[in-house]
């Protein structure tokens, strides 16, 4: 079984300031993990992905995220944020193998606000 | 969204009406799901399917059904609507080569 674990249903931060979106997962297999973001009122769109390459993941936009086996963790992070990166940010888990057929996973979501 | 199409985009029901969400993908992929997002959560898959002829239930599958009988349709079928269908509907594919899901634009379902 596979689970996700948002650690924030909100968070706030000022523009130019660092992001930290935390996510913590569970899997029986080596897992693939991914952060979606959700505009208002639009679909998703990925961000990055984690799939047992290098565990610093580079995405879009200026953001990253670091697989972290022992912690079981991959927070997502932006050195600085900028108004257009407030959204809702999803952290998902996969596994692509067996008869798991890539079903996905969702957390139950962090909303960013952004300040000016 | 990589070539996942969904149709309507928004759509009311009554109370125990029917209605069809169609899904089609034009990249020949043979892994298609249906979730639905409600207000503040994740997404949780209702169905899915291996390919043509083969469907199977996901997390939340009760009240809906799916059929799946070309690689390109994958139709999601509410027979007796209820006011806790009232959600978002997304259909996706899952790309196994790039080990990436695209999601279509959704459809937005209010049942009064």
């Amino acid at each position: 079984a596979q689970s996700v674990t948002q650690l924030d249903s909100h968070v706030s931060v000022s523009e130019g300031t660092p992001v930290l979106l935390r996510c913590n997962y569970s899997s029986s297999y080596s897992p693939s993990l991914f952060w979606y973001v959700q505009h208002p009122n639009k679909g998703l769109q990925l961000l990055l992905k984690y799939t047992s390459a290098a565990t610093l993941v580079k995405g879009i936009n200026g953001f990253e995220a670091e697989f972290k086996k022992s912690e079981t963790s991959f927070h997502l992070t932006k050195p600085s944020a900028h108004m257009s990166d407030a959204a809702e940010y999803f952290c998902v888990v996969s596994f692509a193998g067996g008869t798991s057929y890539g079903k996905l996973t969702f957390g139950q979501g962090t909303i960013l606000t952004v300040h000016p | 969204n990589a070539g996942v199409t969904q149709t309507p985009k928004f759509r009311i029901l009554k109370i125990g009406q029917s209605m069809t969400l169609q899904c089609t993908q034009d990249m020949n992929h043979n892994y298609m799901y249906w979730y639905r997002q409600d207000p503040g959560m994740g997404l949780k898959l209702i169905y899915y399917s291996v390919g043509a002829g083969i469907t199977d239930k996901g997390e939340v599958p009760n009240g809906y059904n799916v059929s799946r009988s070309t690689t390109e349709d994958f139709p999601l079928r509410l027979e007796l609507a209820a006011p806790s269908q009232t959600s978002v509907y997304f259909c996706a594919i899952w790309d196994r080569v790039r080990n990436e899901q695209f999601f279509g634009p959704g459809t937005r379902l209010t049942v009064l």
